[in-house]
């Protein structure tokens, strides 16, 4: 099975910085990545599909790049309400599907 | 409006059966593929099954053998039969459209003696 890893596990940053987030597939998954936040008490909300396409209604600071092993979600300027936890997701048509483990975006 | 319900969590014992069961409205639930995902408490989230508009199903190796996920298309619900349940199963449990983005609110399952 595949596994994705993600890091860091925890940032601490500013309103206004720029941050990344990446995750690492152990063998190339082509772009089937999905990323998601998530706050507290609520369910996860998509960010990006297929590694780079802006979800619907998410603002333009967010975006995903990558293709194969290596993928990033960058912030461009981080706004108050972005602070959250993050997960990338790796689904395709051959399950099991894997997250991410969780990055936490924490004001500094 | 697209909208996901999902009931039947509570507290089981170790060992005990619980099923869950995800009320759709807004959308066929036959046309879209469908999973579950679970989070423990302050954990991550963890994928635990799905179940394709042709009815093919896929599970985690940590549920395998011991949740069964289906579809009653006359009622647009999905359903999650668990068995033998654990404590390490404790956790929120969503029902996904991932393919969509739809998600439920989750219901909260206990594995408790």
């Amino acid at each position: 099975d595949i596994q994705m890893t993600q890091s860091p596990s925890s940032l601490s940053a500013s309103v206004g910085d720029r941050v990344t987030i990446t995750c690492r597939a152990s063998q190339g998954i082509r772009s089937d990545l999905a990323w998601y936040q998530q706050k507290p008490g609520q369910a996860p909300k998509r960010l990006i599909y297929v590694a780079s396409t802006l979800q619907s209604g998410v603002p333009s600071r967010f975006s995903g790049s990558g293709s194969g092993t290596e993928f990033t979600l960058t912030i461009s300027s981080l706004q108050p309400e972005d602070f959250a936890t993050y997960y990338c997701l790796h689904h395709s048509p051959n399950p099991p599907y894997t997250f991410g483990q969780g990055t936490k975006l924490e004001l500094k | 409006e697209v909208q996901l319900v999902e009931t039947g969590g509570g507290l089981i014992q170790p060992g005990e059966s619980l099923r869950l069961s995800c009320a759709a409205s807004g959308f066929t639930l036959s046309s879209s593929y469908m999973s579950w995902v679970r989070q423990a408490p302050g954990k991550g989230l963890e994928w635990v099954s799905v179940i394709y508009s042709v009815g093919t199903t896929f599970y985690a190796d940590s549920v395998k053998g011991r949740f069964t996920i289906s579809r009653d298309n006359s009622k647009n619900t999905l359903s999650l039969q668990m068995t033998t349940l654990r404590v390490e199963d404790t956790a929120i449990y969503y029902c996904a459209g991932l393919g969509k983005d739809y998600w439920g609110q989750g219901t909260l399952v206990t594995v408790s003696s």
